[in-house]
């Protein structure tokens, strides 16, 4: 069964570049058709998608956040990863990685929260 | 700029049933955006309900039906029930690889 788990800090520093990954177990990250994604959740707030890598290589990104962030995929770890620059108390966050495809939805990690604090 | 929009709340009565929308700001919503539904309780990662209009995900009951009404998506939970209190959000697939995701409905049941 597919299992996905974030890693990474707890606690980053604003202006700082907040650095998360996604070890994958299960199933295998370079299979095709599939979507590795990051989104995140404010503190009482609404899901939002922050960008996905496709099996491909291919980077995709949320307009409003495109020029803060990295995704990259590690395929001998089967890890993926999220890079996210210049950070404020707007980006406090829970962040999900998930495996996404249109066809058959998201398959979801549990979630790490970031706080953005001096 | 593309908005996904959804009922903020709405509440339903146990056994009722209750119909949630997904709408799009700059037209209908079709299944060529493939329409998927979460289920979110506090605390907890999102699950998958919907995929793909109308496609239930493994274990998911069949209380759970998704469809397009009109020019929106559509969750519907018929025989509702106290668990079923929860946030549900709708995601699109737009063209270019990007997913919007809608801003949530919260689902009382009393």
């Amino acid at each position: 069964q597919l299992q996905l788990q974030e890693s990474g800090p707890g606690l980053v520093k604003p202006s700082e570049t907040l650095s998360l990954t996604c070890t994958v177990s299960g199933g295998f990250i370079s299979s095709s058709s599939y979507y590795w994604g990051w989104i995140r959740q404010p503190p009482g707030k609404g899901l939002e998608w922050i960008g996905s890598i496709y099996y491909t290589g291919s980077t995709y990104s949320n307009p409003s956040l495109k020029s803060r962030v990295t995704i990259s995929v590690d395929t001998s770890k089967s890890q993926f990863s999220l890079r996210l620059s210049s950070l404020t108390a707007a980006d406090t966050a829970v962040y999900y990685c998930a495996r996404q495809t249109p066809t058959a939805g998201n398959s979801w990690g549990q979630g790490t929260l970031v706080t953005v604090s001096s | 700029q593309t908005v996904v929009t959804q009922e903020p709340s709405f509440s339903v009565s146990p056994g009722g049933a209750v119909t949630l929308t997904c709408g799009l700001n700059s037209g209908s919503v079709s299944t060529n955006y493939y329409p998927s539904w979460y289920q979110q309780t506090p605390g907890q990662a999102p699950r998958t309900l919907i995929y793909s209009t109308n496609t239930r995900s493994s274990g998911v009951p069949d209380r759970f039906s998704g469809s397009i009404l009109g020019n929106r998506a559509a969750l519907t939970i018929t025989g509702a029930q106290a668990d079923d209190e929860s946030d549900y959000y709708c995601v699109l697939y737009m063209p270019g690889g990007i997913w919007v995701f809608g801003g949530g409905t919260k689902l009382t049941v009393l």
